[in-house]
């Protein structure tokens, strides 16, 4: 299987900040990575797909990139509402794999 | 709007079988280019592909989960099933059922139930 690992594991910041999160993958995948959003108590949000795809009605501000074996999520100016735990994930073999997952947290 | 709703028992004894339903509404699971899955969340932790089916019963699954899973589908009652059997305390989690489009990832998912594994 495929290992993705996401860092950092929590990530502390403010309103405005520019935030960037990352997973590597154990070895080269094509794009199909996606991001997801999950608040506490709720299941996850998708994000991003195919590495860099925005998801209908998912405000500009997410971005994603990468290729390879390296992909990120950033998150261009932190809004209060998106203060939550983000998951990379890799479906490109018929083996799904998931990061850690990165808390961001109020600085 | 598709919806996705997760329904089975919260807590279930070491040693014997989880059984999860999901039930669709909004879409049909005998739909083509579509796979459903299930994924788990242990409290705290991160999350996990347990295995994904398709209209048809053809089935792709986490291989780390061994031959403890079973995931079925019914397209005649739009749902699809989860069994996990000899269960122990780190099957506890948070269970999700979520709709895959062809090519794509998770874009819709059930609020997802907790199942605990206790005696």
């Amino acid at each position: 299987d495929i290992q993705m690992t996401q860092s950092p594991s929590t990530l502390a910041a403010s309103v405005g900040d520019r935030v960037t999160i990352t997973c590597r993958a154990s070895q080269r995948i094509d794009t199909g990575v996606a991001w997801y959003q999950q608040r506490p108590g709720q299941a996850p949000n998708l994000l991003i797909y195919k590495a860099s795809v925005l998801e209908t009605g998912v405000p500009s501000r997410f971005s994603g990139s990468g290729s390879g074996t390296e992909f990120t999520l950033t998150i261009s100016s932190l809004q209060p509402d998106d203060f939550a735990t983000y998951h990379c994930q890799q479906y490109n073999t018929n083996w799904w794999t998931f990061g850690q997952g990165t808390k961001v947290e109020i600085k | 709007q598709v919806q996705l709703q997760e329904s089975g028992p919260g807590l279930v004894k070491p040693s014997e079988t989880l059984s999860l339903t999901c039930s669709v509404s909004g879409a049909s699971t005998d739909t083509s280019r579509t796979f459903w899955g299930w994924i788990r969340q242990p409290p705290g932790k991160g999350l996990e592909w347990i295995g994904s089916v398709y209209k048809s019963g053809t089935t792709y699954h986490n291989l780390s989960l061994k031959s403890r899973v079973t995931i079925s589908i019914d397209n005649s009652k739009n749902h699809f099933s989860l069994r996990l059997t000899s269960v122990t305390a780190a099957d506890t989690a948070v269970y999700f059922c979520a709709r895959t489009p062809w090519g794509r990832p998770f874009d819709s998912w059930g609020r997802g139930t907790l199942v605990t594994v206790s005696s």
